[in-house]
């Protein structure tokens, strides 16, 4: 299974931009990863879905323009531009493996955003 | 409207039994493809899968936790309960349930989630 490695931290200006990286472990360039922001006392959002070859599928729901994904090679990356006050919090990246008795969910350890 | 709402006991003794409910709103674990998860996050820590049950009742569990872990649903009340044995302080956490949906042996992403209870073990 994948193992998901984020920055601990990360600060952008407000009205600025802002990469945050998801790395995949070593073999697993071909998984597809989910991005959740997650508000200080508020359950995660999903944000998008992201694979090789971008982001797959729709975002999530009322998730604005301003949050797009780049896939490449094991870097799953989430970029925000014109970061609002609202955008602080923490982002998780996610991935699915396996199936039946085989099936988990790998979380990266979460990247803190702070909002200058 | 997608809603989803855990509830549980705020504290709980270590060794015991902890039962979380998850009810849910705006669909139905009976449509194909429907399924709901289990998730914890320690304070301060990153989030961790602990279980899934679909819509024909089959069930996925964290294979570490595996032997202390139950996951299954009401379906008149649209609930879904999961209930973890021999509880011990290092299952601090706030524990959260979200939708997925099953679509030809792929899973989407969990796209609904609820907003978390916290659960403290300690005697």
């Amino acid at each position: 299974q994948p193992a998901l490695s984020q920055p601990p931290s990360a600060s952008a200006s407000l009205g600025a931009s802002v990469t945050l990286t998801c790395t995949l472990s070593t073999g697993h360039r071909d998984y597809t990863v989910d991005w959740y922001q997650q508000r200080p006392g508020k359950g995660p959002r999903f944000l998008v879905r992201v694979g090789s070859g971008g982001m797959v599928g729709s975002k999530g729901e009322g998730i604005p323009d301003r949050f797009s994904v780049v896939g490449s090679g094991l870097n799953r990356s989430l970029t925000i531009r014109n970061i609002q006050e609202e955008d602080e919090g923490d982002y998780h990246c996610g991935a699915d493996h396996g199936t039946g008795t085989n099936f988990t969910v790998e979380f990266g350890g979460g990247t803190k955003l702070t909002v200058l | 409207q997608v809603t989803l709402k855990e509830s549980g006991p705020a504290v709980i003794k270590p060794t015991q039994t902890l039962t979380l409910t998850c009810s849910f709103s705006g669909f139905s674990l009976t449509t194909p493809g429907m399924c709901v998860g289990w998730f914890r996050q320690p304070p301060g820590k990153a989030l961790e899968w602990l279980a899934l049950l679909d819509w024909d009742e089959d069930e996925y569990y964290k294979t570490s936790l595996k032997t202390r872990l139950t996951i299954s649903k009401d379906t008149s009340k649209n609930q879904v309960v999961l209930s973890m044995t021999k509880m011990d302080p290092v299952d601090t956490a706030t524990y959260f349930c979200a939708r997925t949906q099953l679509w030809n042996d792929y899973f989407g992403a969990f796209d609904f989630w609820g907003q978390g209870t916290m659960v403290t073990v300690s005697s």
